[in-house]
């Protein structure tokens, strides 16, 4: 089953916070996000796993609740850059490769 | 450094008609996969392949089959091609590790009439 992603949809003025939630009706072991950019592929924003460890390498930061099987994407200070649609991935525990998406938060960002 | 790359990236079909959708990446990953992309419906999970000579269903597997041809190399075909699967592939590569990131291609956009 996909995970759940909220909001749909977000319209921010530049400057402005944003936060997206992913939510897994499945017990969590990871979760990854993604930004894509109309036209283009997903490009790799950050993982959590469980236990706390992150990984990524932009300007965002995320939370993972394990108890709740959530994480949340938090933009903050939003740059027109961040534009594009955000998917959160879950996956299974270590030695399971398999990895699902939801149906992405549209964020658009406005001057 | 091509990282992942599919062909073709643009393709029509008539409903009945079959074709096979090539993926190879050069990052010396063992894990890749077959996502589609419809509007609203966001990465659904085709196939995918943990290591070489090993492939399990995703979410939407019906209709399609792959091949693991080597590490590098990971098909999909479409024996008879249905309006339904109108849509933008995605193929992703990893290294077999639950806490590594999916590198994506291009995508390939293919119409069915």
């Amino acid at each position: 089953q996909q995970p759940v992603q909220s909001p749909q949809a977000v319209i921010l003025r530049e400057g402005e916070d944003a936060v997206i939630n992913c939510s897994s009706s499945k017990a969590l072991y990871s979760v990854h996000w993604y930004r894509q950019k109309h036209g283009e592929a997903p490009v790799f924003l950050m993982i959590l796993l469980k236990g706390g460890e992150q990984k990524g390498h932009e300007k965002i930061s995320a939370s993972f609740n394990e108890k709740k099987q959530q994480s949340s994407l938090y933009l903050t200070a939003s740059q027109l850059s961040y534009s594009g649609t955000y998917f959160c991935g879950t996956g299974g525990q270590r030695g399971n490769e398999k990895l699902t998406f939801g149906t992405g938060t549209r964020l658009t960002i406005i001057p | 450094n091509a990282g992942v790359t599919q062909t073709p990236k643009f393709q029509v079909l008539k409903t009945g008609q079959s074709m096979t959708l090539q993926c190879a990446q050069d990052m010396n990953h063992n894990s890749m996969y077959w996502y589609r992309q419809d509007p609203g419906m966001g990465l659904r999970l085709i196939y995918y392949s943990a290591s070489e000579g090993t492939t399990d269903k995703g979410e939407v597997p019906n209709g399609y089959n792959v091949s693991r041809l080597n590490k590098r190399e990971f098909s999909l075909r479409l024996e008879s091609a249905a309006p339904s699967q109108t849509s933008v592939y995605f193929c992703a590569s990893r290294t077999s590790s639950y806490n590594s990131p999916l590198h994506f291609g291009n995508g390939t956009r293919l119409t069915v009439t």
